[in-house]
């Protein structure tokens, strides 16, 4: 069976410090994977998403970026953190030609 | 580009039936869904509807489609406590991979 790992679930980071968080997909190959952002009153916004090894599309300009250095990898990264990067940071697959994505259990971040 | 649009909020009382609804831009949509977050938690899918479809129905869930005004609801039958959750509608074109969410329509249901 297919599983997705979020990583951490939690944290707290000063203004102007790095990012970097971290989705795994087990038990499939080569699936569409996104990262979503739930910030209060804006819903859950499209930030990237990747259909392979290196491709990224950006859905939104800002202040984060991601990678996807392996096929089931996804990193969300950020060299300098905002007040306004803190929100709930979901990660999600799919495989092609399917319908349903599975989101994992998200990460809290608080930039303080 | 693509802007899918729900309201913020809805409270029923137990035993009464839910509507959540939904409003899409993008006429090429293919794939319609409706997804379930309960507190803290990642997203679950719970229905989903093709383009090419008006109503399905599952259970207490009934989605309806009207395609022509780019409107889509989900009515949830004999709501309960344990319905409460935030609901989100969203989309996808067969041609692309993106799958864009609304902004998410809080449920709450009092006993």
């Amino acid at each position: 069976s297919q599983t997705i790992h979020q990583w951490p679930a939690t944290l707290v980071q000063p203004v102007g410090s790095p990012l970097s968080l971290e989705c795994t997909v087990e038990g499939t190959s080569n699936p569409n994977l996104y990262w979503y952002r739930q910030a209060a009153g804006r819903g859950l916004q499209l930030l990237f998403y990747s259909v392979g090894i290196g491709q990224i599309s950006s859905e939104v300009p800002q202040n984060l970026s991601a990678s996807r250095p392996q096929d089931r990898q996804f990193i969300l990264s950020s060299k300098k953190l905002l007040l306004s990067d803190s929100g709930f940071y979901l990660c999600a697959w799919r495989r092609t030609g399917e319908f349903e994505a599975f989101f994992g259990q998200g990460t809290r971040l608080t930039v303080v | 580009g693509e802007d899918v649009e729900q309201s913020l909020f809805l409270s029923v009382r137990e035993g009464d039936s839910s509507v959540i609804n939904c409003t899409y831009t993008d006429s090429s949509s293919t794939y319609l869904y409706w997804y379930k977050q309960e507190p803290g938690a990642g997203l679950q899918l719970l229905t989903y509807i093709f383009s090419n479809m008006d109503m399905k129905q599952d259970q207490r869930l009934t989605v309806l489609l009207n395609k022509k005004d780019k409107h889509l609801s989900l009515r949830i039958a004999d709501t309960q406590t344990g319905d409460s959750a935030i609901y989100f509608c969203a989309e996808r074109n067969s041609g692309f991979q993106k799958l864009v969410f609304g902004t998410g329509t809080r449920l709450l249901v009092s006993p």
